[in-house]
């Protein structure tokens, strides 16, 4: 199953601004909605965006995602310790018939 | 308030089977598709398939077919997922995860997790 491609990691410092790109094809990205989980260590994932740009209750504004073609982002501003954790995209992809997800990015704030 | 509780951890010699079990509880068991997501040591997510447990329908990665089936007890709003021929390369920890029937591709809920040791 391919999967998408994301930064194996990314680091910013307390306060500042960091995104995380997902990159993917026509046949994934390119047609179907994206989401964006967090995972903090020895957790389960933890929904942050849904259909490309839109928080569930309980996420903080601090978060964003964005999508254009075949990529998608996901922004975090006001960097806290807290948000150190591993982030994932995932969508649909209609010709493989299944769900894809990227292979993760780690994020550290220094 | 919704749960979805797995059942514990497992140790399986390689060529046997497991199965998981997902207790869904604080929601309508049939509006939410069951899906799981395993994740090896150190790795990514990896989508495994659905289950709709109003109708059992189901949808498997092509890389399971063959070796996984999803079912459901909806008495007990239980969902299960058994992995046959097991291989020292499906020792993983092992997700259900819930997505709205209709729904695009997210999961709002996820079970706590279930991790499944292919040892000899």
């Amino acid at each position: 199953q391919s999967g998408l491609t994301q930064p194996p990691s990314v680091s910013a410092a307390p306060g500042q601004k960091v995104t995380i790109s997902c990159s993917g094809n026509s046949s994934n990205i390119g047609k179907n909605y994206v989401s964006w989980y967090q995972q903090l260590p020895r957790s389960a994932p933890k929904l942050l965006i849904y259909d490309n740009n839109k928080r569930p209750s309980g996420i903080p504004d601090r978060f964003s995602g964005s999508k254009s073609g075949t990529s998608a982002t996901l922004g975090i501003t006001g960097l806290q310790t807290g948000d150190e954790a591993d982030y994932y995209c995932g969508t649909w992809d209609s010709s493989l018939n299944g769900g894809v997800f990227g292979g993760g990015t780690k994020l550290t704030v220094l | 308030q919704v749960q979805l509780v797995q059942s514990g951890a497992e140790v399986k010699k390689p060529g046997a089977s497991v199965k998981v079990s997902c207790k869904a509880s604080g929601y309508t068991f049939s509006n939410y598709d069951i899906n799981w997501v395993r994740q090896a040591a150190g790795q990514g997510l990896e989508w495994m398939g659905w289950m709709n447990p109003k109708t059992g329908n189901t949808g498997y990665a092509q890389k399971f077919q063959g070796r996984v089936t999803m079912t459901r007890d909806t008495s007990i709003a239980t969902a299960y997922m058994e992995l046959s021929s097991l291989k020292s390369e499906d020792t993983a920890v092992y997700y259900c995860a819930r997505r709205m029937v209709g729904a695009t591709f997210f999961f709002d809920y996820w079970g706590q997790g279930t991790l499944f040791t292919v040892s000899s």
